[in-house]
């Protein structure tokens, strides 16, 4: 089993927090996908990263790929209603990218 | 401008019925893909295309099959529905492997009754 923890399962904050998700894994992959999924949607690719310790960042959003390359966080500064959603992380296993339970996220006004 | 579209968005049947979802892109991806997303488990392969007529399982096939004889089709049929496969169903559809990103459908929520 490709396993992949994501933390915390939910999170509730108020409008203007920061906030930092979590996604590990027992075994090294190559490169390692964020998305992020609204209620009755389906998911929608946040970002990809492949290098150990690689940085990226999408507006109030950072991503970080460990170093070792089993883990991945995502950081969200100053978080809005609109990040309310589902963040998933998917490995990649050769032929299809296996996904993470997700992390809830609920931002207050 | 939806270059992936599943079909039908929802649907309710009865346990034993087979039960046929459809997948459609306009996009010319080779790679196809069917999820099920249950809580607690996230989102689970079932079947994924690498071409026409190239098929291969994911982790939790049994009870599915599915079919390709286009690019831009890709069927999910439950040979003879259970409770157990009421869920939602996520076609994905990319361009390549490693370093591709997904493209999501809206998905299909089928309740077995």
């Amino acid at each position: 089993t490709q396993l992949l923890e994501q933390s915390p399962q939910f999170l509730s904050i108020q409008e203007g927090e920061n906030l930092t998700v979590y996604c590990n894994s027992s075994s090294v992959f190559s490169s390692l996908q964020w998305y992020r999924q609204e209620p009755g949607e389906g998911p929608v690719l946040l970002v990809t990263v492949v290098t150990g310790g690689e940085v990226k960042k999408l507006k109030r959003l950072t991503f970080q790929f460990g170093d070792a390359r089993k883990d991945s966080s995502l950081h969200i500064t100053a978080a809005q209603p609109g990040d309310t959603g589902l963040y998933l992380c998917a490995r990649d296993t050769g032929n299809q990218f296996y996904f993470g339970t997700g992390t809830s996220l609920t931002v207050i006004p | 401008d939806a270059g992936i579209t599943q079909s039908p968005r929802h649907k309710v049947t009865e346990t034993g019925t087979p039960v046929t979802l459809r997948c459609h892109q306009t996009e010319n991806h080779r790679y196809m893909y069917w999820y099920r997303q249950d809580p607690g488990h996230g989102l689970r392969l079932i079947h994924y295309s690498y071409g026409v007529k190239d098929t291969d399982k994911g982790e939790v096939s049994d009870g599915y099959s599915v079919s390709r004889s286009k690019t831009e089709d890709f069927l999910l049929t439950l040979e003879s529905a259970t409770s157990s496969q009421t869920s939602v169903y996520f076609c994905a559809i990319s361009a390549g492997t490693v370093n591709y990103g997904y493209t999501f459908g809206s998905g299909t929520r089928l309740t077995v009754v």
